[in-house]
């Protein structure tokens, strides 16, 4: 099936922790992101990484680290995991959208993270 | 930043009824807008999209109205099916770059 996907669906981990989180899309998309969604379904991006290269980094702890081993993969890695880092995290994909174009962006199923 | 706030957090329908779903923009500068559909356990999905050109779209029993004016947009679901249940979000986006800004979400239910 052609889609985005992501590892895990649920993590649950302890406070201090590493982790990782992992996404593919085989569509062919040229741009990818990651959002994250808190307790009242707010979704507010963080990264945005054009042909492996970051294109958007919102307002993010640089405990979070996002890494582009291809342009089909974007993974994110969280260190010292906080309490309120707790929530859903999504992944998405769209065509790169040129000056004047526009171009829906397609969303994993997501990943709930749980931070003890 | 740009703001992208929704009237009505949650939002029952009878089912046949149509659904209005509105939302406010904050960016006079946007110029591209999206509804999108999150179903309980899964990502949005896209629904309908509209530019700043245009003031009205129409897809599959969903229109979208675009009031440049007041910055206000909305969704219309014509004869709500109990499928159409989700959390609809409103995102906008300016004329350069791939960010789109979402709203908070309003939460649809239809009632058989």
């Amino acid at each position: 099936d052609t889609a985005v996907s992501q590892t895990p669906k649920y993590l649950v981990t302890q406070m201090g922790n590493d982790k990782s989180i992992k996404c593919e899309q085989n569509l062919g998309h040229d741009t990818m992101y990651w959002y994250k969604q808190d307790s009242k379904k707010f979704l507010k991006i963080m990264f945005s990484y054009n042909n492996k290269e970051l294109i958007i980094n919102e307002t993010v702890p640089n405990r979070f680290s996002p890494k582009s081993p291809d342009k089909a993969h974007l993974n994110l890695h969280i260190n010292s995991l906080e309490l309120g880092d707790s929530a859903v995290y999504f992944c998405a994909s769209s065509q790169e959208r040129g000056r004047g174009s526009y171009n829906e962006q397609f969303f994993g199923p997501g990943t709930r993270l749980t931070v003890l | 930043g740009e703001s992208v706030g929704l009237h009505l957090p949650t939002l029952s329908v009878q089912e046949g009824d149509n659904s209005i779903i509105n939302c406010a923009y904050s960016n006079s500068a946007s110029d591209y807008f999206i509804w999108y559909k999150q179903e309980s356990g899964k990502g949005p999905q896209f629904i309908i999209d509209i530019r700043s050109n245009m003031d009205k779209r129409q897809g599959q029993r969903v229109t979208v109205l675009l009031n440049k004016t007041v910055k206000h947009l909305s969704l219309q679901i014509a004869a709500t099916q109990p499928g159409d249940s989700a959390v609809y979000f409103c995102a906008e986006a300016p004329w350069t770059g791939n960010q789109f800004y979402f709203g908070t979400g309003t939460s649809l239910t239809v009632i058989p």
